[in-house]
């Protein structure tokens, strides 16, 4: 059964800094890309980035360039995202999703809330 | 970047009826297109790829057509747990890009 779990969140001061993780298992993590996505409360879904299998393409968000890095360990099945420079409106539930060429985002975790504030 | 725009942003159907939301990419897509189910509290759920393919496990009840700039996802006999939040989703270009949603209510 493939699992996404999402872990790191919590309550952080504007300017500061967090980082989350996704522990994969239940399918081959090295042969798919991979994805942040995220929810503000009472607000749409927002993708946030992309690294493809290997790490060779990364992508991010207008809104979250600069300051946030997306990384993963295909040793230890996790995906990360280093979240810096935080502000108020990253405030959010944060989704990893994997990918699938031409499919979308098949599977998604339960997601980890990110709050900013003073 | 392709805005997606979706509409109407809130759909009012009863139980046992047709529902008919639409997407629209501010370029082409090509059929690069999904469509995402999401209930307060739970992640979202795929459920059509390739702007018209069921992902699995799907209900046939759920179908995707489109193509290029105009989507639409028509749930054709609506039953009580598809009352939710619908999301189109394009993958054609990065970066990738998520309409504003449209809620499906009880009439």
């Amino acid at each position: 059964e493939v699992q996404l779990v999402e872990s790191g969140g919590g309550l952080v001061k504007p300017g500061g800094s967090l980082r989350l993780s996704c522990a994969a298992s239940g399918f081959t993590f090295s042969h798919y890309s991979l994805n942040w996505v995220r929810q503000a409360p009472g607000k749409g879904l927002e993708w946030v980035s992309s690294i493809s299998s290997t790490s060779s393409y990364i992508y991010y968000a207008d809104s979250v360039k600069g300051r946030f890095t997306i990384s993963r360990d295909n040793a230890k099945n996790s995906l990360y995202l280093q979240m810096n420079s935080l502000r108020a409106e990253d405030t959010a539930v944060y989704y990893c999703a994997r990918e699938i060429s031409n499919w979308g985002l098949d599977y998604w975790g339960q997601g980890t809330l990110v709050a900013v504030s003073s | 970047e392709i805005v997606m725009t979706q509409s109407p942003a809130t759909l009012s159907v009863s139980p046992g009826e047709r529902a008919t939301l639409s997407c629209r990419a501010s370029q082409s897509v090509s059929s690069t297109l999904a469509w995402y189910q999401k209930k307060p509290g739970q992640a979202p759920r795929l459920l059509i790829y390739g702007a018209s393919t069921r992902a699995t496990g799907i209900p046939a009840r759920f179908s995707g057509s489109g193509s290029g700039t105009e989507f639409t996802l028509t749930i054709s006999s609506l039953q009580s747990e598809d009352f939710a939040v619908y999301y189109c989703q394009q993958y054609n270009n990065w970066p990738y890009s998520f309409g504003q949603g449209t809620k499906l209510e009880i009439k």
